[in-house]
């Protein structure tokens, strides 16, 4: 059974820092893996994608990589903005259509 | 740009009560898929539908879960005698339909519905 687990649970940086949130996971058969953003009252918006045959992808300030043989994936941002506070959840996707989810940093980035 | 809808935003009731939770997935969407997410927990996955019935189910969507859709832009989860432990935030989401099927294609979630049982 698939776990993802996400380090740290919570992180606070004052804007224009440069962060990384770091994600691992138990099974290494997983057919993609997302990073997520989950703000209070608008769901959960899926921030990237990579896929298994992938190492990483990029998104503006957002860029995520994956080492699927050690189970661990990163989510780095640069220049943190306080739009950017929310709780960022790990997700994979193995050989069936449901998500599995990790439990979240939630970051604050200070004015 | 389309998004998924979930209504009620929250719902109370009593234990023992049925609810329906009602969402409006993306239009041109074929996959739909029912996730929960309990206070302080992570999400977690209950069903996925295509082509009106059950692809996949997690342990947790038991015979008091059931889903429906039940023309063509609702999709429906049914909760029948509501316990205590029922009490969670219930994600909405669809995808559509890539080249390599479900697993290729992002699943857009809705805003959820925060149901509440007492």
């Amino acid at each position: 059974k698939q776990e993802v687990t996400q380090i740290p649970a919570a992180l606070s940086v004052p804007e224009g820092e440069n962060l990384v949130l770091n994600c691992s996971f138990t099974d290494s058969a997983i057919y993609n893996l997302q990073w997520f953003r989950q703000d209070p009252g608008k769901g959960l918006t899926s921030l990237l994608l990579i896929q298994s045959s992938q190492r990483e992808q990029t998104s503006g300030r957002l860029n995520a990589s994956l080492d699927k043989s050690s189970g661990r994936s990163t989510l780095y941002i640069a220049a943190s903005q306080p739009g950017d506070s929310a709780t960022y959840l790990c997700v994979t996707q193995g050989g069936s259509e449901k998500l599995v989810f990790g439990k979240g940093t939630k970051l604050t980035v200070n004015p | 740009e389309p998004e998924v809808t979930q209504t009620p935003s929250h719902q109370v009731t009593q234990m023992g009560q049925e609810v329906i939770l009602r969402c409006v997935p993306i239009s041109n969407h074929l996959y739909f898929y029912w996730y929960r997410q309990i206070l302080g927990q992570k999400v977690e996955f209950l069903v996925s539908f295509y082509n009106n019935e059950i692809s996949e189910k997690s342990e947790i969507f038991d015979d008091q879960f059931s889903v429906e859709r039940p023309d063509g832009s609702n999709f429906t989860l049914k909760i029948r005698s509501t316990k205590l432990e029922d009490s969670a935030m219930y994600f909405c989401a669809s995808s559509g339909r890539g080249s390599g099927g479900p697993r290729t294609d992002t699943q857009y979630f809705g805003p959820g519905t925060r149901l509440t049982v007492l």
